[in-house]
């Protein structure tokens, strides 16, 4: 079955550390690929997407991720974090023409100021 | 700026009861779509809704949901008998036309079954 795997469950930073979270996912086929986050009391929100073409792609709050097809991997970084970022980051995939969202797990990002 | 909205924020129910989950979408969208997270568990697909038809649905959603949009705003997810492990945060999102777009997620109502 397709899966999205977000191996880090809880990642704590202190500020201005830069970040990486890793997202992996099992689908052969054509991806669409998407970062949410969803700030403390609030609704999950679109950092960034990634449709076709250039496979960096950079979103909202100066995060940015990339796409590298070989490795069915979608990162997103960050090269300095506020105290600000303290959220829930969610990997999500749609596969071919369905536009179903599958999520992975989640990362709990606590940043430390 | 346009928000999805959801109503009630929690809905605590007795088991085998029915419970309506409202969601008002972002109005000039036409892409609809109900998704639920179990307490510690992914957030997970229930069901896409377009043209005021089931366009796609998952394994989850069997004969005790249903959806409906039944004025020009409103989509609502029914349960028809809930049970215990219906216990979850329930997430309705919209998508406006065009293939890029990406859904658009309301704050989620917390369904609990007792």
């Amino acid at each position: 079955a397709q899966s999205v795997s977000q191996h880090n469950h809880h990642v704590i930073l202190s500020e201005a550390a830069s970040l990486e979270l890793g997202c992996n996912y099992s689908y052969g086929g054509t991806v669409n690929l998407f970062w949410y986050v969803q700030y403390p009391g609030q609704h999950l929100q679109l950092l960034l997407k990634y449709f076709s073409g250039d496979p960096l792609v950079k979103g909202i709050k100066g995060f940015e991720a990339e796409f590298i097809k070989s490795k069915f991997s979608f990162n997103l970084r960050k090269p300095s974090v506020q105290w600000s970022d303290t959220a829930e980051y969610f990997c999500a995939l749609t596969m071919d023409s369905s536009y179903k969202l599958i999520f992975g797990s989640g990362t709990r990002l606590l940043v430390r100021p | 700026e346009p928000e999805v909205t959801q109503t009630p924020s929690h809905q605590v129910t007795q088991m085998g009861q029915e419970v309506i989950l409202r969601c008002v979408p972002i109005s000039n969208h036409l892409y609809f779509y109900w998704y639920r997270q179990i307490l510690g568990q992914k957030v997970e697909f229930l069901v896409s809704f377009y043209n005021n038809e089931i366009s796609e649905k998952s394994e989850i959603f069997d004969d005790q949901f249903s959806v409906e949009r039944p004025d020009g705003s409103n989509f609502t997810l029914k349960i028809r008998s809930t049970k215990l492990e219906d216990s979850a945060m329930y997430f309705c999102a919209s998508r406006k036309e065009g293939s890029y777009n990406e859904q658009f997620f309301g704050p989620g109502t917390r369904l609990t079954v007792l």
